[in-house]
């Protein structure tokens, strides 16, 4: 149990469809993000809220799209995706956005496959 | 270009010492994380270096040297469930994670 809870673990998509990833935490923490992780390649971050204002957006492409209702929630929807997007996707939380005062507390991940 | 250098991978034996560097080049420094994760799972928190010297916890030490750009994390008396990945990841001047690709450690008996 890692206080962070990601839905779906595994997700196949073809690349004309709609999906949504779920985050939900219960650590009390005010800033979340959305992590990409590709085999033998850095974290990269893709999103960031504090306080459910989004802070940064890494040049991601726009068929991801981001939303977090409240600070406990993060989503991220999917759409027309491409198959190089096939990795698994991380989400985190910490208490502040920076500083080693505030380490990120990750999920499980949901692996996704587009076909 | 910010960077984070560490070896793709890494073998040793139940029971042994294994030390996993990671080297970083950072605009400013703020301190680096080390982070495990097991194959299909979170990563979770190890340690955390802001000063150089050496932090123990347990089975685990954390080393920083700045002057260097270098940190190591130091594993002891090994066990099969230490086999995983270890992420090293620096803060630099804006508070940004610079993170490397990760060891695979793998323990053998």
């Amino acid at each position: 149990e890692t206080g962070v809870t990601q839905t779906p673990r595994h997700l196949v998509m073809g690349m004309t469809n709609k999906k949504s990833l779920k985050c939900e935490q219960h650590l009390g923490h005010n800033a979340m993000y959305w992590y990409k992780q590709s085999a033998k390649k850095p974290l990269e971050l893709m999103f960031v809220y504090n306080f459910k204002e989004q802070t940064e957006n890494n040049s991601v492409p726009s068929r991801f799209s981001p939303e977090c209702p409240n600070s406990s929630h993060l989503f991220l929807h999917l759409h027309t995706l491409q198959p190089e997007d096939s990795a698994l996707y991380l989400c985190a939380s910490s208490q502040t956005t920076g500083g080693g005062s505030s380490p990120l507390h990750f999920g499980n991940g949901t692996r996704l496959t587009v076909t | 270009g910010q960077n984070i250098d560490q070896p793709t991978e890494m073998t040793a034996t139940e029971g042994a010492i294994v030390q996993i560097n990671c080297t970083y080049q950072t605009s400013g420094f703020n301190g680096l994380f080390w982070y495990q994760q097991h194959a299909g799972e979170a990563p979770t928190f190890l340690s955390y270096n802001v000063l150089d010297g050496l932090e123990e916890k347990g089975r685990f030490s954390s080393f920083l040297s700045r002057s260097k750009g270098y940190s190591y994390l130091l594993l002891k008396e090994l066990q099969m469930k230490d086999s995983a990945s270890y992420l090293c990841a620096a803060i630099d001047s804006n508070y940004q994670l610079i993170w490397g690709a990760g060891t695979k450690l793998i323990i053998k008996p």
